[in-house]
């Protein structure tokens, strides 16, 4: 069974660093066909992507948020972190990390997705002094 | 960078046929963006129905179906029922390993 997991702080102060960890089971985040991506939703508003880890690595940003966010993993632990700096009170929301599935290979036919096919359940995040 | 847009509301009967659409605020939806649609109630996490365009998520009722019309990618909801009241989201790969979610359409069974 694939399960995400966030975990992090509830709540932190403007101007600090949030760092939150997407723990996976039943992947590897060394699978070529997978990745992880991050993604939020503050009160009330929709669902906004943020950063996304392939499995060599690789990692890809929000163009609005690319200057703040941080990607990584541990593939040994099953983690992905990511960290955003500068925190404010409009970052206020739900994190969700979710496993992204990217292709699968027949032989020398390949498939591409490319969309979130398990969600974790998401971490709130309060933003206040 | 491009927007995606998705009608803000949309109601239906119960019984009824709705199509949700995708758009870009520039340019048209095309297979290659690998349109999918998720849903989500209230203080749920998203569930993945519909991804590359047309194909079912498992589990997913097949009264849920996913196209590509004009130059939108569209979630059709046909014979929609009470528990089809959601918010619903799509998202569009725009390549680079960059994804874009809608604003999301609040769907209302009445």
């Amino acid at each position: 069974q694939v399960t995400l997991k966030e975990s992090g702080p509830v709540l932190v102060k403007p101007t600090e660093t949030l760092t939150l960890t997407c723990t996976v089971s039943g992947f590897s985040l060394s699978n070529a066909r997978m990745g992880v991506s991050w993604i939020r939703q503050p009160p009330g508003k929709a669902l906004e992507w943020l950063a996304h880890i392939f499995s060599n690595d690789e990692k890809s940003y929000s163009t609005s948020l690319k200057s703040r966010l941080t990607i990584s993993k541990d593939t040994s632990k099953s983690q992905v972190v990511l960290t955003m700096t500068n925190m404010d009170p409009v970052d206020t929301a739900t994190y969700y990390c979710a496993r992204i599935r990217m292709r699968d290979s027949y032989g020398t036919i390949s498939y591409y997705y490319y969309y979130m096919d398990v969600w974790g359940k998401g971490t709130t995040v309060t933003v206040s002094s | 960078q491009t927007a995606v847009t998705q009608e803000p509301s949309f109601s239906v009967s119960p019984g009824g046929t709705v199509t949700l659409t995708c758009g870009l605020s520039s340019g048209s939806v095309s297979t290659s963006y690998y349109p999918s649609w998720y849903h989500q109630t209230p203080g749920q996490a998203p569930r993945t129905l519909i991804y590359s365009t047309n194909t079912r998520s498992s589990g997913v009722p097949d009264r849920f179906s996913g196209s590509i019309l004009g130059n939108k990618a569209a979630l059709t909801i046909t014979g929609a029922q009470a528990d089809d009241e959601s918010d619903y989201y799509c998202v569009l790969y725009m390549g680079s390993g960059i994804w874009v979610f809608g604003g999301g359409t609040k769907l209302t069974v009445l």
